[in-house]
């Protein structure tokens, strides 16, 4: 059984840049959250996605973007990068109207 | 106010002793409550949930939580150096929604 994975492992970018995460979800889940986590602090939510619309979005600005295709996969997308943007993006999958939340091994982002 | 807090640590514990990690959080509407383990450099892995008041076991860990006080707790009998991480409380205050994150307490177990 595929738990949560995501793509790239790791990525180095530079400001003003774009850049594309993506997620698939563990089997059987159709419900996906994106979390920033920087060095040192809790994961942050980001937003979450729910039969391909966005149901919540925590105090992030409208750089960040997502998409969730009919396979449940799920895409996070940032524009005109910061380096404040630096950090791990981790994904997690439930089920809708169920926890817990299942997280993949993350995709760390180096802004230069 | 911060809406999940932790104590950062390090929490120093001999291998073999209880650990005992501690968490409260300001919404009363929360419902849903997780304990995740993350290693350093990984990402969060679930070891406990809770959604009522008392305790709940699962092998060496036990989640305790008391809503009317806002607290809950995490314990960790005959520590190992494997239990070496970082342990984040995190709060759900709806239906399977956005989970709310302390910054986590790292834990040493020392031989």
């Amino acid at each position: 059984d595929a738990g949560v994975t995501q793509s790239p492992t790791h990525l180095i970018k530079t400001r003003g840049q774009q850049v594309t995460l993506r997620c698939s979800p563990k089997s059987g889940h159709d419900t996906v959250s994106w979390y920033q986590q920087a060095l040192g602090q809790g994961p942050q939510f980001i937003f979450q996605y729910y039969e391909e619309e966005e149901r919540q979005r925590g105090n992030f600005p409208d750089r960040f973007s997502g998409h969730q295709f009919p396979n449940y996969s799920s895409e996070l997308n940032v524009n005109a990068l910061l380096l404040g943007d630096s950090a791990l993006y981790l994904c997690a999958s439930s089920l809708m109207g169920y926890q817990p939340q299942h997280f993949g091994d993350g995709t760390r982002l180096s802004i230069l | 106010q911060k809406e999940v807090e932790q104590n950062s640590g390090p929490l120093s514990v001999p291998e073999g002793a209880i650990a005992s990690l501690n968490c409260t959080y300001s919404d009363r509407g929360s419902q849903s409550f997780f304990w995740y383990r993350q290693y350093s450099g990984k990402s969060p892995e679930l070891i406990m949930f809770i959604y009522s008041n008392g305790d709940k076991e699962d092998g060496r860990f036990t989640a305790q939580l008391n809503k009317a006080s806002q607290y809950v707790s995490l314990l960790i009998r005959d520590s190992q150096p494997s239990d070496s991480a970082t342990y984040l409380c995190a709060v759900d205050t709806g239906t399977a929604s956005k989970l709310t994150f302390g910054t986590g307490t790292r834990l040493q177990v020392t031989l």
